[in-house]
């Protein structure tokens, strides 16, 4: 079965400084990979999508690349700020329209 | 605005009683699903429905049931077949079309009494 692993500690950084997550997959080969942010007590947000035949995605401060060789995506915060401080998820696509979800990375930017 | 509304926020169960917890939308999407999520694990899928009057299983059915009477409602209840049902709940719905996103209520925290 698919398996989805993000870093299980928390990632610390300060203010104004680039953060990056990582998401490995193994056992498949997904279409396409969704990132979602998640606020305690809230449900997910969508954030981006980045399809296979995609290599990199941004949206404003925000980056996304898939390397489907590595079975690997990265997501970039730019600029990061204590407002994005929140726990990230990263999906991938199974049969059909349902996603199988990683467990997350909690963010913390200090100022 | 449009959005999904999960009821209540808060619930709790006492041994031996089913639970329904509620979950609507106004974003006309087809597709509905449900899931569980614990300290440290990814959510889980518990079941799905991609049209009206038809829903499947997802990876951790047991112990739970649903219904899809209406476009916009997809009620779960939580049996009490379900052994460990403390965990948050969220529901979500999207289209039916492949690659597009999950747009999720705020969840239902749920404890044993």
């Amino acid at each position: 079965s698919q398996k989805i692993e993000q870093n299980s500690e928390a990632l610390n950084i300060q203010e104004g400084k680039t953060a990056t997550l990582t998401c490995n997959y193994t056992n498949y080969s997904p279409a396409y990979l969704q990132w979602y942010r998640q606020d305690p007590g809230r449900g997910p947000v969508f954030l981006l999508l980045i399809r296979e035949n995609e290599k990199e995605k941004r949206k404003e401060r925000l980056k996304v690349t898939f390397d489907t060789t590595l079975k690997q995506s990265l997501f970039h915060i730019t600029a990061s700020q204590p407002a994005d401080s929140a726990t990230y998820l990263c999906a991938l696509d199974r049969y059909g329209n349902k996603l199988v979800f990683g467990a997350g990375t909690i963010l913390r930017v200090k100022s | 605005d449009g959005g999904i509304t999960q009821s209540p926020k808060y619930l709790f169960r006492k041994e031996g009683q089913n639970v329904t917890l509620s979950c609507e939308q106004n974003l006309n999407h087809d597709a509905m699903y449900w899931y569980r999520q614990d300290p440290g694990q990814g959510l889980r899928l518990i079941y799905y429905s991609q049209i009206v009057n038809d829903f499947q299983k997802g990876d951790i059915a047991e112990g739970y049931s649903v219904s899809r009477e209406k476009k916009e409602s997809f009620p779960l209840t939580v049996t009490s077949a379900q052994k460990n049902p403390t965990a948050f709940y969220l529901c979500a719905s999207s289209t039916r079309d492949l690659g597009q996103p999950q747009h999720f209520g705020d969840g239902t925290r749920l404890s044993i009494l």
